[in-house]
């Protein structure tokens, strides 16, 4: 099946800290791959997203990402997190033949002081 | 100057009634799009329209039709509301369809059926 694996569910860190998302997709066809964010009650925000060209990819509030495409993976870090970034967030991928962007379960990071 | 509006925010109805939830966006985009999280958070997309012509309509009751009378809003009407739709709705916008476009997401309207 065609689809986006968040391989973690819940990842608690301490502020300061580094923070890595894992990501994991799996398509026949070429994709075009977006980190999302979702701050309690609030809608979703783009961090970031790979189209083409560099696989390093640097989005917002410090966040980058990088596409693997041999282990079909698009993993989300940042070296030093806030409060502030405590909030659900969603991996997702557009195929080339559908245009649909299909959403990983969501990753929920809490930031402890 | 909010992007992507929704109306109402939170919506609380019994079984069997009918609803409607409105978008509006602001961006001059041309693609519009319908979104359900469920009590997990799982994100699936309903329905997409591009320059009011419905191009994305997923497996979703007929309950459900969209309605998309300008480039700038698209509506969601639910008949029939059953116990299972109660879950976030989410609107969102892009500029075309390529994919290659960045979405943006209204707030979300809180849907809850007793």
């Amino acid at each position: 099946a065609q689809s986006v694996t968040q391989l973690d569910s819940q990842v608690p860190v301490f502020e300061e800290a580094p923070v890595e998302l894992r990501c994991n997709y799996s398509s026949s066809v070429s994709v075009y791959l977006f980190w999302y964010v979702q701050y309690p009650n609030q809608g979703l925000q783009l961090l970031l997203k790979y189209l083409s060209g560099s696989t390093l990819v640097k989005g917002i509030n410090g966040f980058e990402a990088e596409f693997n495409k041999s282990q079909t993976s698009f993993h989300l870090r940042k070296p030093s997190v806030h409060i502030s970034d405590t909030a659900e967030y969603f991996c997702a991928f557009i195929r080339s033949n559908d245009y649909k962007l299909s959403f990983g379960a969501g990753t929920t990071v809490t930031v402890r002081a | 100057d909010t992007a992507v509006s929704q109306t109402p925010k939170y919506l609380v109805t019994q079984m069997g009634n009918d609803k409607s939830i409105k978008c509006e966006q602001n961006l001059g985009h041309d693609t519009m799009y319908w979104y359900k999280q469920d009590s997990k958070k799982f994100l699936k997309i309903m329905f997409s329209y591009n320059n009011k012509e419905l191009i994305i309509n997923e497996t979703v009751p007929n309950r459900f039709s969209p309605k998309s009378p300008d480039k700038a809003h698209l509506n969601l009407h639910i008949n029939s509301l059953e116990l299972g739709d109660s879950a976030v709705y989410f609107c969102a916008s892009s500029q075309g369809v390529t994919g290659e476009e960045t979405q943006y997401f209204g707030p979300g309207t809180r849907l809850l059926v007793l």
